[in-house]
């Protein structure tokens, strides 16, 4: 079956650092742009990051540029998010999802991970 | 940057009702229009992309429509799984947006 598995996550204190994995089961990985999404409790989706299907091309959300790294490694299937200098307006559920806007063609997130808190707080 | 206005931000529908939710563009999004469903505790489920096309498994009472600026997501007759909460997402340029949301309950 096709999925996406998140792992990583948890309590970080304000200016601390925190890698996210989700690694891509079922389908051809190397095929897909990937993207992060974040949610605040009570709050709408926001879109943080997404990289394209060879890991060629990164855009970040402002509020996250210089701060957050997205990468990736075809060989084994797995895309990073790897948090720095996080601070207490970060803490929310962090999903992964296949998509991006890097093809001739978008994708719009039709795969979600199972999402994964991060709570920053000293 | 492209913003999504969706409304209603919340709505009261009984079982069998047809709910309509709009979403907004700032600018044209060249019809990269989704919208997503999230029940409480779980990760968005995409319901529609390219603005009226329907994902694979989705039930064909829920339906897309509209282009340029302005869309529409469709229930006809809701079904007691239906209520969640509704998210449109325009896809067509980086930072890509979500609007706020749409609470329809009972």
């Amino acid at each position: 079956d096709e999925q996406l598995l998140q792992s990583g996550g948890g309590l970080v204190q304000p200016g601390g650092s925190l890698r996210l994995s989700c690694e891509a089961f079922g389908f051809s990985f190397g095929a897909y742009d990937m993207t992060w999404v974040r949610q605040f409790p009570g709050r709408g989706p926001e879109w943080v990051a997404s990289m394209s299907d060879v890991g060629g091309a990164t855009d970040y959300a402002e509020s996250v540029k210089g701060r957050f790294t997205m990468f990736r490694h075809s060989y084994n299937g797995m895309v990073y998010l790897q948090l720095n200098n996080v601070r207490a307006d970060d803490t929310g559920v962090y999903y992964c999802a296949r998509g991006g806007g890097f093809a001739f063609t978008p994708i719009a997130l039709d795969m979600w991970g199972q999402g994964t808190m991060v709570i920053v707080s000293s | 940057d492209i913003q999504m206005t969706q409304s209603p931000s919340a709505m009261s529908a009984s079982v069998g009702d047809t709910v309509t939710i709009t979403c907004r563009a700032t600018q044209d999004v060249n019809n990269y229009l989704a919208w997503f469903q999230q029940k409480p505790g779980k990760g968005p489920q995409r319901l529609i992309f390219g603005a009226s096309s329907l994902q694979n498994g989705v039930p064909p009472r829920f339906s897309g429509s509209g282009s340029g600026t302005e869309f529409t997501l469709t229930i006809s007759g809701l079904q007691p799984e239906d209520f969640a909460t509704y998210y449109c997402l325009q896809y067509n340029n980086y930072p890509w947006t979500f609007g706020q949301g749409t609470m329809v309950e009972v």
